[in-house]
């Protein structure tokens, strides 16, 4: 079992949806990130978030560390919001591992 | 305020030949990352370095890859020699201090024939 999971893997939706992207990790964290990365290879942090939940335009993120879990919500989605949308933890003072990210594709 | 610079942005060789991969941080910014990205996965830390000397390189395939931020503002990251499995986006990213957010440099893309 990978130390980050994300779900969905890929999500496909209209514009105009509300999206939910989720993030699982399996031990204690100090820091969660949200990062953005479009097509050419560009990645973009959205947030940095060790507890409750941060807004950012039509961005929301959550974390709940109890239940070791994170959501990041985009509101009102745009065709522009297509990209892969990745997770990452941080241990203490240790490097960050990384999900799989999670491909997002908004249709006109 | 500059963003992270990266040279080359794509890269083509052949196996067994070298590489050198250019990175200018951040004005300022403490830290270096270098990162892999395979296709399809998530970024991989290469190594980190904090000024000018190395925090992490646990992960650094050290019989054939190589970095240095000998005055604590540029890097470059070498592989040689080459294998078709090096194939992948080089990413280069900085924070001011190593728990804070990371920018990222646009990568390059190295494909080994």
């Amino acid at each position: 079992k990978n130390e980050v999971e994300q779900s969905p893997q890929n999500l496909t939706a209209q514009e105009g949806e509300f999206i939910t992207i989720n993030c699982s990790y399996s031990v204690g964290i100090s820091a969660l990130h949200w990062l953005q990365q479009h097509p050419g290879g560009g990645i973009v942090s959205l947030f940095m978030l060790s507890s409750g939940k941060k807004k950012h335009g039509r961005l929301i993120a959550t974390i709940n560390i109890q239940e070791k879990h994170s959501s990041l919500h985009i509101t009102a989605s745009h065709p522009r919001d297509s990209a892969v949308y990745i997770c990452a933890v941080r241990r203490g003072a240790q490097k960050l591992v990384f999900g799989q990210g999670t491909r997002l594709t908004i249709n006109p | 305020e500059a963003g992270v610079a990266q040279s080359p942005r794509y890269k083509i060789i052949e196996k067994r030949q070298s590489v050198a991969f250019w990175c200018n941080p951040i004005s300022g910014h403490a830290t270096l990352y270098w990162y892999q990205q395979i296709l399809g996965q998530g970024p991989k830390l290469l190594i980190q370095f904090q000024n000018n000397g190395v925090v992490d390189d646990s992960q650094l395939p050290k019989d054939r890859f190589s970095a240095e931020r000998l005055k604590g503002v540029d890097s470059t990251l070498k592989i040689q020699p080459a294998k078709l499995e090096d194939s992948a986006v080089y990413l280069c990213a900085s924070s001011k201090e190593w728990d804070n957010e990371q920018f990222f440099g646009p990568g390059t893309r190295l494909t080994v024939l």
